[in-house]
């Protein structure tokens, strides 16, 4: 079974510049998650999404939104990208959402490394 | 709100001995943890997961620990090998039902020197 799959998987934008993420979940997931690595704040939760509606979501501003398809793949976007917003972004998928125990396992992808300069 | 906290200096051991990392919560205890391995430039990858009813788990060379009254989980790698170099995350849910959400610790990265 194929696992979690983002792209691209480098980018680099400039300051003001809007960018979109792409995850294809491991076939069989409904629950999508985005993370936000960075050396200072580790891996911080940006939002989720279960079959195509978002279940919760981090303390991140309205600038980062995201959207899940009928066939589980998520997208998520960057508007007016700030130099801060330089990080990791991690997509994983699991079975469920929540507190389900074993069906809450997250798979990760190998992540976007976005610079932004 | 719930917090996790791991020691986020480097833990540097011989190889051949048992590396332990802490994984410390606030408030509630959650119904369980997850420990999880991550290589740089990669995703966490998942290793072992505790109930808040198992005192211990264990999995090959690795074993968790779940202390509810010290609000603490163990984390141990017997007989360190220089492949088990990696970061270590735990991570717990935070929220009950659906909107649940799981929260990860900043991870302590473990250095095994032959």
């Amino acid at each position: 079974k194929a696992g979690v799959t983002q792209t691209p998987r480098y980018l680099i934008k400039t300051r003001g510049q809007q960018v979109t993420l792409s995850c294809s979940p491991i076939s069989g997931h409904r629950s999508v998650s985005w993370y936000q690595q960075t050396p200072g704040q580790g891996l911080q939760f940006l939002f989720e999404y279960f079959s195509e509606t978002q279940r919760n979501k981090g303390n991140f501003p309205g600038r980062f939104s995201g959207r899940q398809f009928s066939n589980s793949r998520s997208e998520m976007n960057v508007s007016t990208l700030e130099l801060g917003d330089s990080a990791l972004y991690l997509c994983a998928s699991s079975l469920a959402s929540g507190t389900g125990g074993f069906k809450n396992i997250q798979y990760f992808g190998a992540g976007t490394r976005l610079s932004v300069l | 709100s719930q917090k996790i906290e791991q020691n986020s200096e480097a833990l540097n051991i011989q190889e051949g001995k048992t590396a332990t990392l802490t994984c410390n919560y606030t408030n509630y205890s959650p119904a369980y943890l997850q420990w999880y391995r991550q290589d740089p430039g990669r995703g966490p990858v998942f290793l072992l997961l505790i109930r808040e009813n198992e005192k211990e788990k264990r999995k090959e060379r690795l074993k968790v620990t779940f202390d509810t009254t010290l609000k603490q989980s163990l984390f141990h790698i017997t007989a360190s090998q220089p492949a088990d170099s990696a970061t270590y995350l735990c991570a717990l849910v935070r929220g009950s039902g659906n909107t649940g959400k799981l929260i990860f610790g900043q991870g302590t990265t473990l250095q095994v020197k032959p």
